[in-house]
């Protein structure tokens, strides 16, 4: 069956360091793969996606590739700020039956960013 | 616009009490999802709608916790005879018909006595 596999946390980084986070997952087809994120007190929002192998998401300084050959997505940031500290998770959006595109999810990473 | 909401934010009840929670989501999206989070753990599915038919309760995990989405928007989550193990974050996510990007609202933190 589908599913998804991150690194587990927590991840204590200083400010400024470079930040990867492993995810790697199980999928038939060609599923979409996505980033939420989790800030402290709020809901899931949407970090960035792909659709298709060798895409590339990105957003506020975040980038993660679609890798069919190694069925990876690792999160990464050059330089992460205190602000960044939250929970990450990787989930993946299999093909579709009918229209549901239900997301299947990892057990999610926690960021903490010291200053 | 106005984002996914869900109320209650935070329900505490006794076991065997009944609980509702419910879902607004963003106005035209079809297609609704119900996730529950474990705390420490990512969330699993439940259940899914398109307008107002319930496409897949695969996800259900037996039949106390049942949905129901009557005009294609709002939904409501039922649990019966509530048990402890039913005390989680119970989360509700929207999406455009044929789209695989999905809004989440706040949640409703569950807790079982």
């Amino acid at each position: 069956g589908n599913s998804v596999t991150q690194m587990e946390g927590p991840v204590t980084l200083s400010e400024e360091a470079f930040l990867t986070i492993n995810c790697t997952y199980t999928a038939t087809g060609y599923p979409s793969l996505f980033w939420y994120v989790q800030y402290p007190g709020e809901g899931l929002q949407l970090l960035l996606k792909a659709t298709k192998a060798d895409d590339k998401g990105s957003n506020k300084g975040f980038e993660a590739t679609y890798r069919k050959e190694t069925t990876s997505f690792h999160l990464e940031k050059g330089s992460v700020q205190v602000s960044d500290s939250a929970v990450y998770f990787c989930a993946l959006s299999a093909v579709p039956i009918g229209n549901n595109r239900k997301l299947i999810w990892g057990l999610g990473t926690s960021l903490a960013v010291n200053p | 616009g106005a984002g996914v909401s869900q109320s209650p934010r935070y329900k505490v009840t006794k076991r065997g009490q009944d609980v509702a929670l419910r879902c607004d989501p963003i106005s035209g999206h079809v297609s609704l999802y119900w996730y529950r989070q474990a705390l420490g753990q990512g969330p699993e599915f439940l259940t899914y709608f398109n307008y107002e038919a319930q496409q897949d309760k695969s996800g259900l995990p037996n039949d106390r916790f049942s949905a129901e989405r009557p005009e294609g928007s709002i939904s409501t989550l039922t649990i019966q005879r509530t048990e402890q193990r039913d005390s989680a974050m119970y989360r509700c996510a929207s999406s455009l018909l044929a789209t695989d990007t999905q809004y989440f609202g706040p949640g409703t933190r569950l807790t079982v006595l």
